[in-house]
């Protein structure tokens, strides 16, 4: 069976700082992962996915992600957050073939502090 | 150009009636789904229909009832509505073949039972 994790429902940064979002899977086949951001009454938008051509993913709006297998990790980062990146975001898998089911991890708030 | 689309966007009835939430999808996709966001956040799958045939039904009362007239529709219909089935219903839709294929997601609807 598969799940995520994502440590920190709740995530404050101030403007210019590093936003670090944890999030570890568990799979017993080789993974898709994904990052989702959810903006304030709007639908689930793709940030990245890790497909297993390269271990680090680099995705929109300045954001990238490292899938590190020795740690089951898929930790999303950016270099320095924006106010405009205040918002849900939601770490999935997905088995890599025959895919009928993304199973999301319990989201994390970011709040970008001015 | 909505790739999925639902409507309505906002849906507020009252307990006992019975409800629908259309969605389609113009991406030429062969999977749909339908995902429920509780108040907390946390996004749980409900159903998944591949070529308009049922794959998947994460042991959702039977009062909700999915139907799928061609590869992109995927409508929901509730009956009975209880408070508990407030939440945010996404539909979505992916290409179930494809390598690396993420979830593409409508902009929900918000469900409000009174």
């Amino acid at each position: 069976a598969q799940s995520v994790t994502q440590l920190g429902s709740h995530v404050s940064v101030s403007e210019g700082a590093l936003v670090l979002l944890r999030c570890n899977y568990s799979s017993s086949v080789p993974p898709y992962l994904f990052w989702y951001v959810q903006y304030p009454n709007q639908g689930l938008q793709l940030l990245l996915k890790y497909t297993s051509a390269a271990t680090l993913v680099k995705g929109i709006n300045g954001f990238e992600a490292e899938f590190k297998k020795s740690e089951t990790s898929f930790h999303l980062t950016k270099p320095s957050a924006h106010m405009s990146d205040a918002a849900e975001y939601f770490c999935a898998v997905s088995q890599a073939s025959g895919t009928y089911k993304y199973i999301f991890g319990t989201g994390t708030r970011l709040k970008v502090l001015a | 150009d909505t790739a999925v689309s639902q409507t309505p966007k906002y849906l507020v009835t009252q307990m006992g009636n019975d409800k629908s939430i259309k969605c389609e999808q113009n991406l030429g996709h062969d999977t749909m789904y339908w995902y429920k966001q509780d108040s907390k956040k946390f996004l749980k799958i409900m159903f998944s229909y591949n070529n308009k045939e049922l794959i998947i039904n994460e042991t959702v009362p039977n009062r909700f009832s999915p139907k799928s007239p061609d590869k992109a529709h995927l409508n929901l219909h509730i009956n009975s509505l209880e408070l508990g089935d407030s939440a945010v219903y996404f539909c979505a839709s992916s290409h179930s073949g494809a390598v690396n294929t993420e979830a593409f997601f409508g902009q929900g609807t918000r469900l409000t039972v009174v």
